[in-house]
């Protein structure tokens, strides 16, 4: 059974702060590695992908992939309120299978 | 453009009975999606269709069928509905095997 965990919180930042999301999946021929944003009675909407290792930045937005240790994180510098939702890992094997996480809820406090 | 969009919304279903949930997108996308999301389990695929004419098992695909209808349409049929079948509903199409868009959802009720 492939997996993807992620820790469901909340995670609560202060405005302002680094808002540090992680994420282990357990299919180590895992390929592509997506961060979903998703707000309460609303659909996911992808915010970010990555599909080597190393570090990729958005904006405010940085993805970094670690395969050798089967791990992915999100950082959110400059967090705020308008961040607070819950955000998706998910991960795929090559094909067309995306598994995804349960998500974990952050918070953002002004 | 109008992006990826699902009828109904909303839907309360008496067991036994059978609906059809509805999918469409504009962006010319290959693959389409239905996922069924519950809370604290995440987003679990039903079924996918990689291409027109082709469609696929997910992970949790017994209870459902499927029709992708041509390259725009991808609907979900529920032949008997069952409470464990209450969730929301999304479908979602991307280009090939890249990011998926998904649509506003389908909140279903089996009562």
């Amino acid at each position: 059974q492939k997996e993807v965990e992620q820790n469901s919180g909340p995670l609560s930042v202060p405005e302002g702060a680094i808002a540090s999301l992680n994420c282990t999946y357990s299919d180590r021929g895992s390929q592509s590695f997506f961060w979903y944003r998703q707000y309460s009675g609303k659909s996911p909407e992808l915010i970010m992908f990555i599909y080597s290792n190393g570090d990729k930045e958005d904006g405010r937005f940085t993805a970094q992939l670690n395969k050798a240790s089967q791990y992915v994180s999100l950082l959110i510098r400059d967090s705020q309120p308008s961040d607070s939702a819950t955000y998706l890992c998910a991960v795929c094997g090559g094909g067309f299978k995306t598994i995804f996480g349960a998500g974990t809820r952050l918070f953002v406090k002004a | 453009n109008a992006g990826v969009t699902q009828t109904p919304k909303f839907q309360v279903l008496k067991t036994g009975q059978s609906m059809t949930l509805q999918c469409a997108q504009d962006m010319n996308h290959n693959s389409m999606y239905w996922y069924r999301q519950d809370p604290g389990m995440g987003l679990r695929l039903i079924y996918y269709s990689a291409s027109e004419g082709t469609t696929d098992k997910g992970e949790v695909p017994n209870g459902y069928n499927v029709s992708r209808l041509n390259k725009r349409e991808f609907s979900l049929r529920l032949e008997s509905a069952a409470p464990s079948q209450t969730s929301v509903y999304f479908c979602a199409s991307s280009r090939d095997i890249y990011e998926q868009y998904f649509g506003p959802g389908t909140r279903l009720t089996v009562t």
